[in-house]
């Protein structure tokens, strides 16, 4: 079956901007995470939804960061007022029980 | 401290040979534990997960987990050209919901 998709796979932005961007999970998948990894380093948690609901946003850094799940499945990172340290590949994870399965990421960069 | 640790590498073996990589992690509480591999560009995919004190042997892949030690480590043998990759070690605590803390990874290349 299909995988984790995730959009746009590159994002080239300007300090300042907002952006979404977008993940799409395993058919079935209730438990979805959202990661940062900036170069060299291991992917950072950000967020998990079990269904619709945030269950811990313990790893957004700051409130430029937003995400939503609304019907349960498809979710959206929103950053505002991006900063050069935004620059990362985001990635997207979703899992029905322990294993999680990771999207392509999104390559944002901020100028 | 970090979390999760692991020796940034890289780590150079010839083929045929047996990698033998490492992770610490600091919370006792701990209860998941899993390796996953990460071609460069792409995204990680998981090889193998362990939950309990001891072995777990997947093929060529062996993970070995010490909770009093607070230790988990992954042999690969008959090392492959294939296997180069960043390994990432991954931990799970109790009642975490799956969330993730990671190590930084190893960088593993394996020498034809």
């Amino acid at each position: 079956g299909a995988g984790v998709s995730q959009t746009p796979s590159n994002k080239v932005t300007e300090k300042g901007k907002y952006v979404e961007l977008r993940c799409d999970p395993i058919s079935g998948h209730t438990a979805l995470y959202w990661y940062r990894q900036s170069l060299g380093q291991g992917p950072e948690f950000l967020i998990y939804f079990q269904g619709t609901g945030a269950a811990d946003d313990s790893g957004l850094p700051n409130d430029r960061f937003f995400a939503v799940r609304p019907e349960g499945s498809v979710s959206t990172l929103k950053i505002q007022r991006t900063e050069r340290g935004d620059s990362a590949v985001y990635l997207c994870a979703s899992s029905l029980g322990d294993t999680q399965y990771f999207g392509p990421g999104t390559r944002l960069t901020v100028l | 401290q970090k979390e999760v640790e692991q020796n940034s590498g890289p780590l150079s073996v010839p083929e045929g040979a047996i990698a033998s990589l490492n992770c610490t992690y600091s919370d006792r509480g701990s209860q998941s534990f899993f390796w996953y591999r990460q071609y460069s560009g792409k995204s990680p995919e998981l090889i193998m997960s362990i939950y309990s004190n001891g072995d777990k042997e997947d093929g060529r892949f062996t993970a070995q987990l010490n909770k009093a030690s607070q230790y988990v480590s992954l042999l690969i043998r008959d090392s492959q050209p294939s296997d180069s990759a960043t390994y990432l070690c991954a931990v799970a605590g109790y009642n975490q919901g799956g969330k993730l803390i990671f190590g930084q990874g190893t960088e593993l290349s394996v020498k034809p």
